[in-house]
């Protein structure tokens, strides 16, 4: 079956743009998060998203940075006014409902590059 | 708060050799535990898993076991490939606000050579 995909797999621009990063999950799952990995790091939790609310942001960095889902599958990861320590592989993962050890499976990531 | 600790790399070793990455945590409550692997050009995805104290995790040849006295959870195999070079991520998930947040370990990279 079809794994979480995430759109586009590149994206370059300037500083101070805007930009949004897309995340299909696998069809049925109904938790989703977004990471950050900066090279040679871990991912850093950013958001969960249990359905189509929020149940989790701390670790958006500040307000420059939303997530939406609005129908409970695909999000999307808004950025304003971008910046060049923005730049890094932005993940999106999904897991199905009903877990309480918390599996999740990666999508290949999005490369945001802020010149 | 909750953390990972993981032995820092690059870890280069010979075909068939004995490997050992080192994890520890931090959290309260009870975590699950996992180890994810980043082959190069491809996405994360889980190696294996434990969800209490005492558990094996095992896959492909990998184990660890969750130790909770010594808040450990290091990754083994007994004969390495060059196929197993890779970057491997300690984590765990725990139940936070509103559901459950896995924090990861910084990486080890693993270097294999024929």
């Amino acid at each position: 079956g079809a794994g979480v995909s995430q759109t586009p797999s590149n994206k370059v621009t300037e500083k101070g743009k805007y930009v949004e990063l897309r995340c299909d999950p696998i069809s049925g799952h109904t938790a989703l998060y977004w990471y950050r990995q900066s090279l040679g790091q871990g991912p850093e939790f950013l958001i969960y998203f249990q359905g189509t609310g929020a149940a989790d942001d701390s670790g958006l960095p500040n307000d420059r940075f939303f997530a939406v889902r609005p129908e409970g599958s695909v999000s999307t990861l808004k950025i304003q006014r971008t910046e060049r320590g923005d730049s890094a592989v932005y993940l999106c993962a999904s897991s199905p409902l009903g877990q309480t050890y918390n599996e999740q499976f990666f999508g290949p990531g999005t490369r945001l590059t802020v010149l | 708060g909750n953390s990972v600790t993981q032995m820092e790399g690059p870890v280069t070793l010979s075909e068939e050799a004995f490997l050992t990455i080192n994890c520890t945590y931090t959290a309260t409550g009870y975590p699950s535990l996992f180890w994810y692997v980043q082959y190069p050009g491809e996405g994360l995805q889980l190696l294996l898993k434990a969800t209490k104290a005492d558990d094996k995790g095992s896959n492909k040849g990998f184990e660890a076991t969750y130790r909770k006295e010594t808040t450990s959870f290091h990754l083994e195999k007994g004969s390495v490939q060059v196929s197993d070079s890779a970057v491997y991520f300690c984590a765990l998930s725990a139940p936070g606000t509103g559901g459950f947040k896995t924090i990861f370990g910084a990486g080890t990279r693993l270097f294999v050579k024929a």
